[in-house]
């Protein structure tokens, strides 16, 4: 079945720095890759998606590249604030399911 | 507009107890998928169905089960709790099913079950 690893496990930023996290998928059949945001207690929140026909999508002040021969994927968050910090998942569609990533938590300091 | 909702927001259940979780999809959605959260790991996909149909079945023992209503809502059910099963149960509702258009999935705030 599909396998999707995730790094780093945490990072710790200051505020205005860049965030990088990358994960990487074993299915070279998958074709969507939607990044989520999950604060302590709450539910994850869709925050940027990327389908397999397109290289590079941006939303502000996060972007994500995908590079289908190598089969990975980058979230990239410039400009980080404080209220970034929470855990980021990525996921990517396998046969009939979504598959998460094991999320990366973000600590960006004032 | 109405998200996706879920009830109860919170239950405690003794080992060997029943639960069963309620889920509503965003309006005009067709799809509902149930992931499973342990505490500090990602969502682990359980069930999804699609227009009443089961389309996809995660590594769960036959003690989950689940069902689409007509109007899309959807219960997960779990018998014979174990302690194991305490998480947060997540809902998510798409438009179609994982691997289409329109696949891309919204998540309700959870039930967190703790089984004591």
């Amino acid at each position: 079945g599909e396998n999707v690893e995730q790094h780093p496990s945490t990072l710790s930023v200051q505020e205005g720095d860049s965030a990088v996290i990358k994960c990487t998928y074993s299915d070279s059949a998958s074709n969507y890759f939607p990044w989520y945001k999950q604060e302590l207690g709450k539910r994850p929140q869709l925050i940027i998606d990327i389908r397999s026909n397109v290289g590079e999508k941006k939303d502000q002040r996060i972007a994500v590249t995908l590079n289908k021969t190598a089969k990975h994927f980058s979230l990239h968050i410039t400009e980080t604030q404080p209220e970034d910090s929470a855990v980021y998942f990525c996921a990517v569609t396998g046969f009939q399911k979504l598959v998460f990533g094991t999320g990366t938590r973000l600590l960006v300091s004032p | 507009d109405a998200g996706v909702t879920q009830s109860p927001t919170h239950l405690i259940k003794t080992r060997g107890q029943h639960v069963t979780l309620r889920c509503s999809p965003i309006s005009g959605h067709k799809s509902v998928s149930w992931y499973q959260q342990v505490l500090g790991q990602g969502p682990q996909f359980i069930f999804q169905y699609y227009e009443k149909e089961e389309r996809g079945r995660g590594n769960f023992p036959d003690r989950f089960s689940a069902r689409q209503f007509p109007n899309y809502s959807s219960e997960l059910n779990v018998n014979a709790l174990l302690l194991g099963d305490s998480a947060l149960y997540l809902c998510a509702s798409s438009f179609s099913p994982s691997g289409g258009l329109g696949d891309t999935q919204y998540f309700g705030p959870g039930t967190r079950l703790t089984v004591l």
